[in-house]
């Protein structure tokens, strides 16, 4: 059973400070998956990472992935007001014969806010 | 207009009655999939589809069901309601186009609540 786990669940920052969202995960995998959920809202996608070593950044977030170790970090770099929201990561399974198409395993989210 | 959209986006009902959640959606996905988000536990896959004719189980169906009207419309159904089934539902979209890397899209959520 593939299971998913982020940590800090919780985390407050303050304006100007880095901070890193940890995913691990239990099972090989073919591709990794960071969304954003703002309160009351839908999900959206901010990155895919498809192997190891892959990074994607965009503006202060910047994401990557180990596959060897199963693990994938979410770096916050100089916090703004704006990226205060909930964000998951999900895996896909790798079947035989097959990817895992949208068929994701979700972390617990983690819940940033960040204050002046 | 959203690219997926799901009605209603609140419903309150009662123990043991069927209530349906409506997805359409105008992305020409072929695949559609529900999901349902309770506090720390993140979204868990109720039921996929792949097109029409294609329904599979996720890994929490029990207590659930879903249609595949067309290519664009994907409801999921709940037999008879009971309370450890109020959450937040989102239906989702994804396709094969490698620009994509079949990353989900989702609707705005229904939020059920099972008195």
């Amino acid at each position: 059973e593939l299971k998913v786990e982020q940590n800090p669940l919780f985390l407050s920052m303050q304006e100007g400070k880095n901070y890193t969202i940890y995913c691990n995960y239990s099972t090989t995998s073919d591709r990794l998956y960071w969304y954003r959920q703002d309160p009351g809202k839908s999900l959206e996608s901010l990155f895919v990472l498809l192997s190891n070593g892959a990074v994607k950044q965009e503006g202060r977030l910047m994401a990557s992935l180990d596959t060897k170790a199963r693990l994938s970090t979410l770096h916050i770099t100089a916090a703004v007001h704006d990226l205060s929201a909930t964000y998951f990561c999900a895996v896909g399974r790798t079947f035989a014969g097959g990817t895992s198409y949208g068929k994701l395993t979700f972390g617990q989210g983690t819940i940033l806010t960040v204050h002046p | 207009d959203a690219d997926v959209t799901q009605t209603p986006r609140n419903r309150i009902t009662k123990t043991g009655k069927r209530i349906m959640l409506e997805c359409s959606q105008t992305k020409g996905h072929d695949r559609m999939y529900w999901y349902r988000q309770d506090p720390g536990l993140g979204l868990r896959l109720i039921y996929y589809s792949f097109d029409v004719k294609d329904i599979n189980k996720g890994e929490i169906s029990d207590g659930y069901s879903v249609s595949r009207q067309a290519q664009a419309k994907f409801s999921l159904s709940l037999e008879s309601a009971i309370p450890n089934q109020t959450a937040l539902y989102f239906c989702a979209t994804s396709d094969s186009s490698p620009a994509t890397n079949e990353k989900l899209f989702f609707g705005s959520g229904t939020q059920l609540s099972v008195l």
